[in-house]
């Protein structure tokens, strides 16, 4: 079966613009996470989405956003791009939530310039 | 707040067992999860642990004793592929924090 997808897997910003990144999940998964990699901070947690609802989110400012529609694919937005929002942005996704295996896309390279 | 301790490196032989442990502090807890991480690859899910005690799953085992807020990953017979990078991470109410990675390094 399918794995997850994420596009696009490179992107190069400018400070102050926005970007919509896209996750679909496998089939019949229902939650979908996502974090952001970076040398420096590490993996972190941004928020999980489970049947279009935001059940957990991690400490991000607001400028991080995210959806998930009703086939379970979601996107996560960030807007006003800083430097520091150059990362890996992983998502991951599952059947039930992320107690439970999760399987991880191969992320999406955000450069911001 | 919360933090986790996990060792920035270890070294291993082949067909060796090697165990990476984790500590954690943290304001609420459901559970422990393991990560792998190939350089240049997506993270991997190993195991969780929600209550105390030891999982296992083929080579690879994880304990939890949430008495000692403390956890560990146990890899037997270590193989060249295992060479890579492992998180633990901890599933709070509404928050999971990762810790910074052990990379481990087998050696023939």
């Amino acid at each position: 079966k399918a794995g997850v997808t994420q596009t696009p897997r490179y992107l190069i910003k400018t400070r102050g613009q926005q970007v919509t990144l896209s996750c679909s999940p496998i089939s019949g998964h229902r939650s979908v996470s996502w974090y952001q990699q970076t040398p420096g901070q590490g993996l972190q947690f941004l928020f999980e989405y489970f049947s279009e609802t935001q059940r957990n989110k991690g400490n991000f400012p607001g400028r991080f956003s995210g959806r998930q529609f009703s086939n379970s694919r979601s996107e996560m937005n960030v807007s006003t791009l800083e430097l520091g929002d150059s990362a890996l942005y992983l998502c991951a996704s599952s059947r039930t939530g992320m107690n439970t295996e999760a399987f991880f896309g191969q992320g999406t390279r955000l450069t911001v310039v | 707040g919360q933090s986790l301790e996990q060792p920035s490196e270890v070294t291993a032989v082949e067909g060796a067992i090697v165990q990476i442990n984790c500590t954690y502090q943290t304001s609420g807890f459901y559970g422990l999860s393991w990560y792998q991480q190939h350089d240049g690859g997506a993270p991997t899910f190993l195991s969780y642990n929600a209550l105390d005690g030891l999982e296992e799953t083929g080579r690879f085992s994880s304990f939890l004793s949430r008495s000692d807020s403390y956890g560990y990953l146990l890899l037997q017979e270590l193989q060249m592929k295992d060479s890579a990078s492992y998180f633990c991470a901890v599933r709070d109410p509404g928050d999971m924090r990762f810790g910074a990675g052990t990379r481990l390094t087998v050696k023939p």
